[in-house]
């Protein structure tokens, strides 16, 4: 498609499972983004993937959080152990070089 | 360490009349500055930015002005709509097209 697409768009999960969230960004685009809107605050910044060079973790809050990107192109936003404190709206965005972010939807992730 | 503030949570403006959403930043390295635009169950999109060697940047009814003095940029909308209601997010950059820091968002409501 033309624009970013992540999934799943909901996930409910048991505290302590889990889960994994895709980002396919657009065809084309070097750098991917990952963040996080969680109830009533703004876009937390997660991890950012810039072609070939090693990724900017800095804003995982913590070691249950991984991301990959394979190939260049999808990424997969992993959390481990989750915790309802993880609950929130995961955002993916894409870029090409010096180019505008293009989000996705989301994945709303609620942790019960 | 809030880099990117946005100090009013909400603003409502009547239909016709402008609407002005400001944002403070801290890091004075910040050198771009976009403004997003969130509907509800959607992902933000583009709106405007701004490079830090001007002053202003005009697309339609949608202005952005910054003072690098005084670390401010302002959103001015005008004539507002009522599609305009939505949640506006402030971003900054180091380098355009690298990893943005968002404010915390304002929710725009545009009455008729």
């Amino acid at each position: 498609g033309a624009g970013v697409s992540q999934s799943p768009s909901n996930k409910v999960t048991e505290k302590g499972k889990d889960v994994e969230l895709r980002c396919d960004p657009i065809s084309g685009h070097t750098a991917l983004y990952w963040y996080r809107q969680s109830l009533g605050q703004g876009l937390e910044f997660l991890i950012y993937f810039q072609g070939n060079s090693a990724p900017d973790k800095s804003g995982l809050p913590s070691d249950r959080f991984s991301a990959e990107r394979t190939g260049g192109s999808v990424s997969t936003l992993t959390i481990q152990r989750t915790q309802q404190e993880d609950s929130a709206v995961y955002l993916c965005a894409s870029s090409s070089a010096g180019g505008g972010y293009t989000f996705g939807s989301g994945t709303r992730l609620t942790v019960v | 360490d809030q880099q990117v503030k946005q100090n009013s949570p909400s603003l409502s403006v009547q239909e016709g009349r402008i609407s002005i959403l400001n944002c403070d930043y801290t890091n004075s390295m910040f050198d771009y500055f976009l403004w997003y635009k969130k509907y509800p169950a959607e992902g933000p999109t583009f709106l405007i930015s701004i490079s830090s060697i001007k002053d202003k940047n005009e697309d339609g009814r949608f202005t952005v002005f910054l003072n690098k003095s005084a670390k401010h940029l302002s959103l001015h909308i005008v004539p507002s709509q009522p599609g305009d209601s939505a949640v506006y997010f402030c971003a900054a950059s180091k380098v355009e097209g690298n990893k943005l820091v968002f404010g915390a968002g304002t929710i725009l409501r545009v009455k008729s």
